[in-house]
């Protein structure tokens, strides 16, 4: 199974609301990062935590880390229309080889007008 | 900077056809990436390199699929041949990478990949 998996697969609000999205893990991690997705285009860095970082905020978007529950939160505050997009967490994971970035199965985040 | 750049956005193909998916990261990254994103397995990472050498091949699929990169700024993912089950989106991403973890990784627009 995905080393991060996103909660919930969907979510649809109003503009103007928040939108929280959580992400799980299994293993220890070096860093965890958001990354969102619109319709037919790459992936766009939005924030990276590092393993010893609680929270993180960037305009709009606030993150959380809770190394103890291996589990992230992603809220956007003030949702917009332009916010519609699917987000995927990733979580940086020191391997043997080297470490890799592994990705969820996203939350897809529709926001009406 | 013009950001990562893939070739071709769009390849339809028939089966049993040979594709080569090409990729220029950013200038100055030492990493890059090759994914393959479907809605049933969702982006899967096929193999990274870092400092033009392959570090972790284990998500190629099989012995069809073959990623080289001659160069920083350059770098194929060729499918000999190919099956429709390889149809996917297919991205490289490229990162400037420090120590021994993975930082912000800037994705190209993809490859869409169509085997008939």
């Amino acid at each position: 199974s995905q080393q991060g998996e996103e909660d919930p697969q969907a979510l649809s609000i109003q503009e103007g609301e928040n939108a929280t999205m959580n992400c799980s893990y299994k293993t220890s991690i070096n860093n965890l990062q958001w990354y969102r997705q619109n319709s037919g285009r790459g992936l766009v860095h939005l924030i990276l935590i590092r393993s010893n970082e609680r929270e993180k905020h960037s305009g709009r978007l606030r993150v959380t880390l809770d190394t103890s529950k291996k589990s992230s939160s992603l809220l956007i505050t003030a949702s917009r229309a332009a916010d519609t997009a699917s987000y995927f967490c990733a979580t940086d994971v020191l391997e043997t080889r080297g470490s890799r970035l592994t990705f969820g199965e996203g939350t897809q985040l529709t926001v009406n007008p | 900077d013009a950001g990562v750049i893939q070739s071709p956005r769009h390849e339809v193909t028939e089966m049993g056809q040979e594709v080569t998916l090409r990729c220029k990261p950013i200038s100055g990254h030492n990493s890059l990436f090759w994914y393959r994103q479907t809605m049933m397995r969702g982006l899967e990472l096929l193999i990274y390199f870092n400092n033009n050498v392959p570090i972790d091949d284990s998500g190629m699929p099989e012995d069809r699929f073959s990623a080289k990169m001659p160069n920083a700024s350059f770098s194929t993912l060729k499918i000999q041949p190919s099956e429709p089950r390889d149809s996917a989106v297919y991205f490289c991403a490229s990162s400037l990478r420090r120590g021994n973890a993975n930082y912000e990784q800037y994705f190209g627009p993809g490859t869409r990949l169509t085997v008939t």
